[in-house]
């Protein structure tokens, strides 16, 4: 059964420093990774997209990897923002079925 | 922007009564999930509908716990009788295929039972 781990549960970092939130799996036969955020009382949103063949995927100031050999996955968030205060979920799909695993978030908070 | 409608938002019900949450998946996505979140267990899985068929409820309450797709436009929900310990926010996702190109997400509907 997929285990999906997010490491650190929270973090606090002041506003422009760079940052890279870390996702683990433990079944390394997946077919994709999702990254989102979800904002407090808010539903989750898309951020970005990993298919299995793939290594990474970029959107503006996020950067998101995948080792599938090492079952791990990072986001990285360039020049942080207060507005980037969420908390991020990776989810993997490892079914071919559309149906993935979440992890539990990591809490981010950047301090103006 | 194409998205999931998720009705109603916000529902205060009181212990025993019949609650119904419905999802309008987007348009040509033709699976739909329901998840529910909660701030001890997360993220869980319920049960999820490929071509309106049901693929799984494992994660479902089968007792009380009911979910349709009447047609390819419309999911439903249903928990009768309701219990305080159904309070929590379900949402509804959609995707398109069977490979998964990712998920997309309702805004919630927010169930307080007292």
């Amino acid at each position: 059964k997929q285990e999906v781990t997010q490491i650190p549960a929270a973090l606090s970092v002041p506003e422009g420093e760079n940052l890279v939130l870390n996702c683990s799996f433990t079944d390394s036969a997946i077919y994709n990774l999702q990254w989102f955020r979800q904002d407090p009382g808010k539903g989750l949103t898309s951020l970005l997209l990993i298919q299995s063949s793939q290594r990474e995927q970029t959107s503006g100031r996020l950067n998101a990897s995948l080792d599938k050999s090492s079952g791990r996955s990072t986001l990285y968030i360039a020049a942080s923002q207060p507005g980037d205060s969420a908390t991020y979920l990776c989810a993997v799909d490892d079914t071919n079925a559309g149906k993935s695993t979440f992890g539990d978030g990591t809490t981010l908070t950047v301090k103006p | 922007d194409a998205r999931v409608t998720q009705t109603p938002r916000h529902k205060v019900t009181e212990m025993g009564q019949e609650v119904t949450m419905r999802c309008q998946p987007i348009l040509g996505h033709n699976t739909v999930f329901w998840y529910r979140q909660t701030m001890m267990q997360g993220l869980e899985l319920l049960a999820y509908f490929r071509n309106r068929a049901p693929l799984d409820d494992s994660g479902m309450p089968k007792d009380r716990f009911s979910a349709e797709m009447p047609d390819a436009t419309l999911a439903t929900l249903k928990i009768q009788p309701s219990e305080p310990r159904d309070s929590a926010v379900y949402f509804c996702a959609s995707a398109e295929g069977a490979v998964g190109y990712g998920y997309t997400f309702g805004s919630g509907t927010r169930l307080t039972v007292v």
